[in-house]
Order: C-alpha cells, then sequence, then structure tokens
C-alpha cells in the first residue's frame, strides 16, 4: 500500500515567521510531488510542484524535495495569517496518473 | 480561463435512493478524475478518464458507483444505492497530460447519506 505521511498538527506560527511543512512517502519510483492548500470547506488549491531533488522557490514559497530520504517539505516564508489553511502533501502513484494524498497538516498563523 | 466546476454543492439523500454528480473540467483538459474525501481521512483516489475513455478504476468502492464522461468533456460520478458510507465529499481533478502533470480540483460536491 503506498502511502503518504504528514504530521497532522496543528503547526503553530506567529506572523512573519517561517512555517515548516514536512511529508514523507512510501513508494521509490514516485516522480512527482505536489502541495496543495486547503481552507476550510474549499477545494485543495494547486500551490507547488516539485519534480527534481534539491529546493524550488515560488514567492514566499519554498519546495524541497530529497527523493533518497523519500521526503518532501514545504517552508512558507514571512507567514501570513491568511496562510492558515491545510496544506496537503501529494504524490505520483508511480506509473498511474492518480494522486496519493496524505492527511494534511493544519497550520495557524497567529497574529 | 474558467476553473473545475461541479454540481451540485451539497446533496441530501436517504439510503437506497440514486445520486448524480457532475464534473466539467477545464477546457483542453483530456484527464478527468474523481476523488473522494470521507471525514477524517485523507483524499483517496477513484478513476481516471483519458478523454472518454476509463484508464483507470481501480480506486472505485465496489459496482454501486458508475462514472461516465460522454464525448470526452464532462463527467458525470452516479451511486446508485446510496449507503451510509458513501458520505463524504467528492472532488473532480482535471490536467492536461497524464502521470505527472498538475492536476486542478473543483469545489467538490459534499454528500450525506441519510
Amino acid at each position: 500500500q503506498k502511502e503518504v505521511e504528514q504530521n497532522s498538527g496543528p503547526l503553530s506560527v506567529p506572523e512573519g515567521a517561517i512555517a515548516s511543512l514536512n511529508c514523507t512517502y512510501s513508494d521509490r519510483v514516485s516522480q512527482s510531488f505536489f502541495w496543495y492548500r486547503q481552507y476550510s470547506g474549499k477545494s485543495p488549491e494547486l500551490i507547488m510542484s516539485i519534480y527534481s531533488n534539491g529546493d524550488k522557490e515560488d514567492g514566499r514559497f519554498t519546495a524541497q524535495l530529497n527523493k533518497a530520504s523519500q521526503y518532501v517539505s514545504l517552508l512558507i516564508r514571512d507567514s501570513q495569517p491568511s496562510d492558515s489553511a491545510t496544506y496537503l502533501c501529494a504524490v505520483y502513484g508511480g506509473s498511474q496518473g492518480n494522486l496519493i494524498f496524505g492527511k494534511g497538516t493544519k497550520l495557524s498563523v497567529k497574529p | 480561463e474558467a476553473g473545475v466546476t461541479q454540481f451540485p454543492s451539497h446533496s441530501v439523500i436517504e439510503k437506497g435512493q440514486t445520486v448524480t454528480l457532475r464534473c466539467d473540467p477545464i477546457s483542453g483538459h483530456d484527464n478527468l478524475y474523481w476523488y473522494r474525501r470521507v471525514m477524517g481521512k485523507e483524499i483517496k483516489f477513484l478513476l481516471h478518464f483519458v478523454k472518454e475513455s476509463k484508464q483507470d478504476e481501480s480506486g472505485m468502492p465496489n459496482n454501486r458507483f458508475l462514472a461516465e464522461r460522454t464525448g470526452g468533456t464532462y463527467s458525470t460520478l452516479k451511486v446508485q444505492p446510496a449507503e451510509l458510507e458513501d458520505s463524504g465529499v467528492y472532488f473532480c481533478a482535471s490536467s492536461y497530460g497524464g502521470s505527472g502533470y498538475e492536476q486542478y480540483f473543483g469545489p467538490g460536491t459534499r454528500l450525506t447519506v441519510t
């Protein structure tokens, strides 16, 4: 059974701090990794995709991938109260087209 | 560009009844996916269409679920007859390509079976 694991949180950080969200996955052949943000009662919103080892930066967001350790993370710099949401890690299930999701980490940014 | 749309947003039905959910993908996206989130659990894959063909339906829970994508445009997911355990949020997603491509999600349909 292919799995994606995330700490469910809640993760609480003060406004302006760096929030660090982590994810591990079980399938070594996975090649594509995604972070989605989901506000309560809303749909998952794609915020980052990463395919190669290393860091990928987009604005205040940085995704980090380490395939040897089967680990992917998301850093949010200068966290804002509007970043408060559940962050979902998703991994492609090998050769199939479907995503495998973690349960999500709830982030709370305190003003 | 319009995003993925789903209808209805909410549906409350009684056990044994039939419900049909609809998804309109982003224009030009040949790949369409159905997912479901049951309370307290992670989002789980149900099936994948490429145009009008079912590419992978390994996540469909049982034969009470029937998905179609006539003409390769919108898709419907029918649950007949509905059971209590079918309650959850049903998401549709679409992507331009298959494996590895970014998937964009619709707002979901919250199904409650009483």
